[in-house]
């Protein structure tokens, strides 16, 4: 099973800042299969990156993803009130299918 | 529009059958995988299993012997079971598609691209 650990666990920020999520893979990963996901609470997770760095639909471009390998970064430009959230990185590599443990971003 | 509308039994009882249902509004329903993952209360995501619509499936060691998840082709529905519960099962249930986008050179993208809203479900001793 592949292990995805995310750091930091908790990331204290403000609106306007600069946020950046790392997410480490116990095992090399292809691209094209690592995934990021925005979670508030009570709803669904919903895709803000795949591919490691293409944005899903809809999503703006203050969303950034980088990496490769095992090591993969997602970068938020300028944080907007509505991006305090949980992000979680996964991977279609090799099933198990697993998620990182999250991200909270919080102001 | 892709849009996934689930539902269920919310409380069960320790040993008894988990049973959700899953509908896909508009979209393709073959050339996709269809996938369940749950959420633990104040805890993260666990990828439960997935099938397609020629029959192939694979599913979460952890929840292996226990799981199921099959396909109503002509309802445009998909269905989780999961046998046996105990409180460990507990957790928001999301039903969700996989999609496999080939660019024509390397290997396809996969990602979940669209969720339903998820199902709740207890299970008591």
């Amino acid at each position: 099973e592949i292990l995805l650990t995310q750091s930091p666990g908790t990331l204290s920020l403000s609106p306007r800042d600069r946020a950046t999520l790392s997410c480490r893979a116990s095992q090399t990963i292809n691209n094209n299969y690592l995934s990021w996901f925005q979670q508030k609470p009570g709803q669904a997770p919903k895709l803000i990156l795949y591919g490691a760095s293409t944005r899903a639909t809809g999503i703006p471009d203050r969303f950034s993803g980088s990496g490769a390998g095992t090591d993969f970064t997602l970068t938020i430009s300028r944080l907007e009130p509505e991006d305090f959230a949980v992000y979680y990185c996964q991977q279609f590599g090799r099933s198990p299918y697993t998620f990182g443990q999250g991200t909270k971003v919080e102001i | 529009q892709v849009r996934l509308h689930q539902w269920g039994t919310g409380l069960l009882k320790s040993s008894d059958t988990l049973s959700l249902s899953c509908a896909v509004y508009g979209g393709s329903f073959s050339g996709h995988y269809w996938t369940w993952i749950r959420q633990p209360p104040g805890r993260g995501l666990e990828w439960i299993g997935e099938t397609n619509h020629l029959g192939n499936s694979d599913y979460n060691p952890s929840v292996k012997s226990r799981v199921s998840i099959s396909l109503d082709t002509s309802k445009k529905e998909f269905s989780l079971k999961l046998t046996s519960v105990t409180a460990a099962d507990t957790a928001l249930y999301f039903c969700a598609r996989r999609v496999s986008a080939f660019t024509g050179y390397g290997p396809p993208y996969y990602y979940m691209d669209v969720w339903g809203n998820g199902t709740t479900v207890a299970v008591s001793s």
